[in-house]
This record gives structure tokens, C-alpha cells and sequence, in this order.
């Protein structure tokens, strides 16, 4: 069964903690993204990877860090230089042919920071 | 830099009765075009594309949408609404090596 997963599904963290969000496709997808939502905002991307071992920052990259060993897997590191954490982060894969094509999207990690 | 605007935040309405959901783009090119919709706290799924073949999409679900390059819009149509269409829907542009979200907008549909 094709498709992307995150994990975990809820995470909570306090404050000055550094965590890390999973998220694996077996779509055999090029390019994967991270994006955080936040309610009334839409989707702002964070990071994003076109192939393994290269990545760009998005809109909003300050307090995120991202690596890309694998083409499966792109995980996210929220660090604690990230001020306001706690929102819901989607991850996306899709073929890259001069530019992404439809997104396909894992089910997301809610973060809370106490 | 292209750029997508959702007319409207939140749209109500009554089981049966038409759905219309408004975005607007603005691109320097030949942008694709997509529509997502996202049901509480999970991810997003795709609904329909545009990319540059026939100007009306026909989605999954009853969807449909319809390019207008005149109007620069693309608007989004269902004949009758289920409850099951209650979600957040999202349009999206995508121009050369970069896609952007709007703002989204939440369907209401009333018994």
C-alpha cells in the first residue's frame, strides 16, 4: 500500500527541547516537503527536497532543520530556536519534472509545546 | 511571483443545495492548478488538477472546477452537497519550482 506516513500522530515537548518528526514515502517520489499549519493560515512551507543530499529552506525555515540520506525519508527537527512550535505539520512527497507536480500528503504530526 | 487568494474564509450550506467554493491566482506563466481538501486533523487530498488541457476538471467526489484564464480564476463547483463535503478545502498554484496555498476555506454543510 503506496503512500507517506508520519509519525508520531500527537507529540508534546516542553519548552528549550529539540524533537525530531518522522516522515517516510514509499512512493518512490523525487521531491518531499514539510509544511506547518496553523489555524485560519493556510499551509507555509518550511523545508523542501528535491533529491537526497540537497534540500532548500521554504518561507519558514528559522528554528527548523531538515536532512535527506534516504530518498524514503525527510525528517524534521523543530530545535528550541523555533519561538512558536506548537501547530500542525504536514509532510509531502511528488515527482520533480522542472518543477513539483501534485503533492501527496502523510496525515501530519500535531506538536504541542507545554 | 504567483500568488492565490480564496475569496471567501468560510462558506455554508445546505445539504442538497449547490457548493461554490472561489479562488483567484495571479501567475507570470502557464501555472497548474489544484484543489485539496483536508477533513479535521489529517492530511490533504487531492481533489482535482489543472494543467494546461481542458479548462473544466472534473474531480473526485462530484467536484469539478474550471479555468478562466480572463478572470484568472479557479473556482470551485459541486451540483449538491453532502455532509460528508464538511471539510477545508485549499487552492493551490503551481508556477516553475514553487506551489502556494491559499488561505483555505472551511464548508459548512447544514443538515
Amino acid at each position: 500500500d503506496g503512500g507517506i506516513t508520519q509519525s508520531p500522530k500527537y507529540l508534546f515537548r516542553k519548552e528549550g527541547q529539540n524533537v525530531t518528526l518522522s516522515c517516510e514515502q514509499n512512493l518512490n517520489h523525487d521531491a518531499m516537503y514539510w509544511y506547518r499549519q496553523d489555524p485560519g493560515q493556510g499551509l507555509r512551507l518550511i523545508y523542501y527536497s528535491q533529491i537526497v543530499n540537497d534540500f532548500q529552506k521554504g518561507d519558514i525555515a528559522e528554528g527548523y532543520s531538515v536532512s535527506r540520506e534516504k530518498k524514503e525519508s525527510f525528517p524534521l527537527t523543530v530545535t528550541s530556536a523555533q519561538k512558536n512550535p506548537t501547530a500542525f505539520y504536514l509532510c509531502a512527497s511528488s515527482t520533480w519534472a522542472g518543477g513539483p507536480n501534485e503533492q501527496f500528503f502523510g496525515p501530519g504530526t500535531r506538536l504541542t509545546v507545554l | 511571483a504567483q500568488s492565490v487568494t480564496q475569496l471567501d474564509s468560510h462558506v455554508s450550506v445546505s445539504e442538497g443545495t449547490p457548493v461554490l467554493l472561489r479562488c483567484n491566482y495571479s501567475s507570470s506563466y502557464s501555472p497548474s492548478l489544484f484543489w485539496y481538501v483536508q477533513h479535521p486533523n489529517k492530511g490533504l487530498q487531492l481533489l482535482l488538477k489543472y494543467t494546461s488541457a481542458a479548462t473544466l476538471v472534473k474531480g473526485i467526489n462530484g467536484f469539478e472546477a474550471e479555468f478562466k484564464k480572463s478572470e484568472t480564476s479557479f473556482h470551485l463547483t459541486k451540483p449538491s452537497a453532502h455532509m460528508s463535503d464538511a471539510a477545508e478545502y485549499f487552492c493551490v498554484v503551481s508556477e516553475r519550482n514553487d506551489m502556494r496555498f491559499g488561505a483555505g476555506t472551511r464548508l459548512t454543510v447544514k443538515p
